[in-house]
């Protein structure tokens, strides 16, 4: 599938694991964000990257850090999670046409179903 | 913060009747309000969104009205069919890349 994918799309992991997700946008965007889906709670925006800048980190746990290498590229290490945390992790991306412009349309991808016994 | 409240969570009706739902949201800043149809166990997908100097948008079955005055926006969808069963978003945007969600409407379409 083109557009916005993510790997893995499954994720059973222990709380002293670590692991990490993948999202890979084919569309030439230059932002790419993580959200944070759980069942009747709004999509949580977890961190934005502008090229491969990070500008919005919410509070996040440091057990999630994200990396962006490239424009194309976004990773969300996960290390000692807790059950709480098990989600669907969805990952977009969007064109910023410039510094202070309004957000424009995000892409999302599949997500991957983490669940964290 | 941007604050965007949804309503109603759940929505049931008969195939051919019309549905809305309807979101406010608080920072008057805003000036972007998509709209995202998920369907189970799929992604997000952009079906219509709005722009702040426009009051309502078409397109075929789906429509969006905008009253920046009241800061709330709807999605009306008419002849409905069983394929618009999914969840709803709705979000507000007038930040830098910021995106604030609603919390979802769920939307059956019984036959």
């Amino acid at each position: 599938e083109t557009g916005v994918t993510q790997t893995p799309r499954h994720l059973v992991m222990g709380m002293t694991n670590k692991k990490s997700l993948k999202c890979e946008q084919h569309l030439g965007h230059n932002a790419m964000y993580w959200y944070k889906q759980s069942a009747k709670k709004p999509l949580e925006l977890m961190f934005v990257y502008s090229l491969e800048e990070r500008v919005e980190n919410n509070s996040v746990p440091s057990r999630f850090s994200p990396e962006c290498p490239n424009s194309s590229h976004l990773f969300l290490h996960l290390h000692t999670l807790q059950p709480e945390d098990s989600a669907l992790y969805l990952c977009a991306s969007s064109q910023e046409p410039g510094t202070g412009a309004s957000t424009d349309t995000q892409y999302f991808g599949p997500g991957t179903r983490l669940t964290v016994l | 913060g941007e604050n965007v409240e949804q309503h109603p969570s759940t929505l049931s009706v008969q195939e051919g009747d019309s549905a809305v739902i309807k979101c406010t949201y608080s920072d008057s800043a805003s000036n972007y309000f998509p709209w995202y149809k998920q369907e189970l166990g799929k992604r997000p997908q952009l079906i219509i969104d709005i722009r702040s100097n426009v009051g309502e948008k078409k397109d075929q079955r789906i429509a969006v009205t905008l009253n920046k005055t009241a800061k709330h926006f709807s999605l009306h969808i008419t002849e409905t069919q069983p394929e618009d069963s999914a969840v709803y978003f709705c979000a507000a945007s007038g930040g830098y890349q910021k995106v604030t969600f609603g919390i979802g409407t769920k939307l059956q379409v019984i036959p």
